[in-house]
């Protein structure tokens, strides 16, 4: 069974500061998704890594796929109230049945105080 | 027009009920799944279908039925509910199963039985 184990669970921080939320597993990953989900909403997709060692950005969020496929991080910058919410690492089966079959983490669950 | 929409978004019901839950996707996408995600915020794959066809099947008890008369429409209906089903269900569709694999998810029914 491939788990994601991602952390920290809660971050509670202060407008304008960095934060770095973790998402590491012994299993290789196909590619690497990050979700964000903002209370009664369903997640909605961030951005997807695939090849390993690859850095995408988006505004302030940078997210980087692990050497070996097995882990991810998220790094936010002077992060904002409007950040705030659930953010979730989800990774894709890289073969076997259960190809292309999403793994999440637990979820972090982050707070960004004006 | 909302991509993935799932129907009802509250449900109230007491244990040992049967209740379903709908989903409608207008995506064109082949892929459909169900999720549930617990109190602590754990999202866990329940089922996914391809073009109608059943693909993955976790561990889920057998009162969990979907059903998919076709690749737009994936439904669950649960049997004897049971106190342990309260969670939020999602919805998700994506095009195919492949590495990347990114789902659009609806935004949730929360299910709670007393």
């Amino acid at each position: 069974t491939q788990l994601l184990e991602q952390s920290p669970q809660f971050l509670s921080i202060q407008e304008g500061e960095n934060l770095t939320v973790y998402c590491n597993s012994s299993s290789v990953f196909s590619s690497l998704q990050w979700y964000r989900q903002e209370p009664g909403e369903g997640p909605v997709l961030l951005v997807t890594v695939v090849t390993g060692g690859e850095v995408k950005k988006l505004k302030r969020l940078t997210f980087q796929f692990g050497d070996a496929r097995k882990d991810s991080s998220l790094h936010i910058t002077a992060a904002q109230p409007g950040d705030t919410g659930l953010y979730l690492c989800a990774g894709a089966s890289a073969g076997g049945t259960s190809y292309g079959k999403l793994t999440f983490g637990q979820g972090t669950i982050l707070t960004v105080h004006p | 027009d909302t991509a993935v929409s799932q129907t009802p978004k509250y449900l109230v019901t007491q244990m040992g009920n049967d209740k379903s839950i709908k989903c409608e996707q207008n995506l064109g996408h082949d892929t459909m799944y169900w999720y549930k995600q617990d109190s602590k915020k754990f999202l866990k794959i329940m089922f996914s279908y391809n073009n109608k066809e059943l693909i993955i099947n976790e561990t889920v008890p057998n009162r969990f039925s979907p059903k998919s008369p076709d690749k737009a429409h994936l439904n669950l209906h649960i049997n004897s509910l049971e106190l342990g089903d309260s969670a939020v269900y999602f919805c998700a569709s994506s095009l195919g199963q492949g590495m990347i694999n990114i789902q659009y998810f609806g935004a949730g029914t929360r299910l709670s039985v007393l």
